[in-house]
C-alpha cells in the first residue's frame, strides 16, 4: 500500500521566484494537512483540507502562500516571491476523517531558497 | 504562550534502560487529544501514541506508553527497554477541539527532544 508521497524531494531556487510543491494523499483519505519544519524545531502547520476545501487557513504566514486540492486528492502548495526565510522542510500529512487519531506523514520536501 | 512545552532539548540514555520524555500542554479547550511523533535522521514523521483529554486510562503501544496526568496538564511518553533504534527526535503535539483525534485543525507541535541510546 502507497503512502503519501511528495514530490520533489528537494528543491532548490533564488530568491523572488515562484515555486510548487506536490503532496499526493493516501488514497481515501479526505483530510490532508501541510505543515513545515524549520531547522531545529518541530512542523508548524499551514493549512487543513477537508475534501477539496480548505477548512482552515489560519497557518499560512502570508499571501505568498496558497494551497489547493481541486479534485478532493493531490495538493499543491504555491509560494510566491519566495524569500531565504521560506527555507524548510514541507510536510504534507493525511487522514482519514473519523478515524483513530493517526496523520500519515509523507517524507517532506526540503526546499532551499538562495 | 506555548501551547506544546517540551523542556529538555536532548537526552543521553544506556540501552535497555527506560527513559521519560516530558512534555506539558496548554489549552481551555475540555476536548483534545494528545500525540507523539518519532522523527530519524531520515526525516519522516511516525506516530507512536494518542491519548484522548477524555480517556481514563493511559495509552499504550507496547513498549510506548503515555504518563496522562490531566491536572497538571503533562502528558510524558516513557519507553521501556530503549534500544539502539529508539535514537531519533520525539514529538509531542496537541490537537484542540476533538478527542477523538480525527479529522479537525491541525496538529501543533512542541520543538522536539533529541534522544540518543548509548550501547
Amino acid at each position: 500500500g502507497a503512502g503519501v508521497s511528495q514530490t520533489p524531494s528537494n528543491k532548490v531556487t533564488e530568491k523572488g521566484k515562484y515555486v510548487e510543491l506536490r503532496c499526493d494523499p493516501i488514497s481515501g483519505h479526505t483530510a490532508l494537512y501541510w505543515y513545515r519544519q524549520s531547522l531545529g524545531q518541530g512542523p508548524e502547520f499551514l493549512i487543513y483540507f477537508q475534501g477539496t476545501g480548505a477548512a482552515d487557513d489560519s497557518g499560512l504566514p502570508n499571501d505568498r502562500f496558497f494551497a489547493v486540492r481541486p479534485e478532493g486528492s493531490v495538493s499543491t502548495l504555491k509560494i510566491q516571491r519566495t524569500e531565504r526565510g521560506d527555507s524548510a522542510v514541507y510536510l504534507c500529512a493525511s487522514e482519514l476523517t473519523g478515524s483513530y487519531n493517526e496523520q500519515f506523514f509523507g517524507p517532506g520536501t526540503r526546499l532551499t531558497v538562495l | 504562550a506555548q501551547k506544546i512545552t517540551q523542556t529538555q532539548p536532548g537526552m543521553f540514555v544506556q540501552e535497555k534502560e527506560a527513559v521519560t520524555l516530558d512534555c506539558t500542554y496548554d489549552t481551555s479547550d475540555p476536548s483534545y487529544g494528545l500525540f507523539w511523533y518519532k522523527q530519524p535522521s531520515s526525516g519522516e514523521m511516525i506516530f507512536l501514541i494518542y491519548q484522548g483529554s477524555y480517556d481514563q486510562q493511559n495509552a499504550t503501544e507496547g513498549r510506548y506508553s503515555l504518563n496522562f496526568q490531566k491536572a497538571r496538564k503533562s502528558a510524558n511518553l516513557v519507553i521501556s527497554a530503549s534500544q539502539l533504534g529508539d535514537s531519533a527526535m520525539y514529538f509531542c503535539a496537541m490537537r484542540e477541539g476533538s478527542s477523538s483525534g480525527g479529522g479537525a485543525d491541525g496538529l501543533t507541535f512542541g520543538k522536539g527532544t533529541h534522544l540518543i541510546i548509548q550501547p
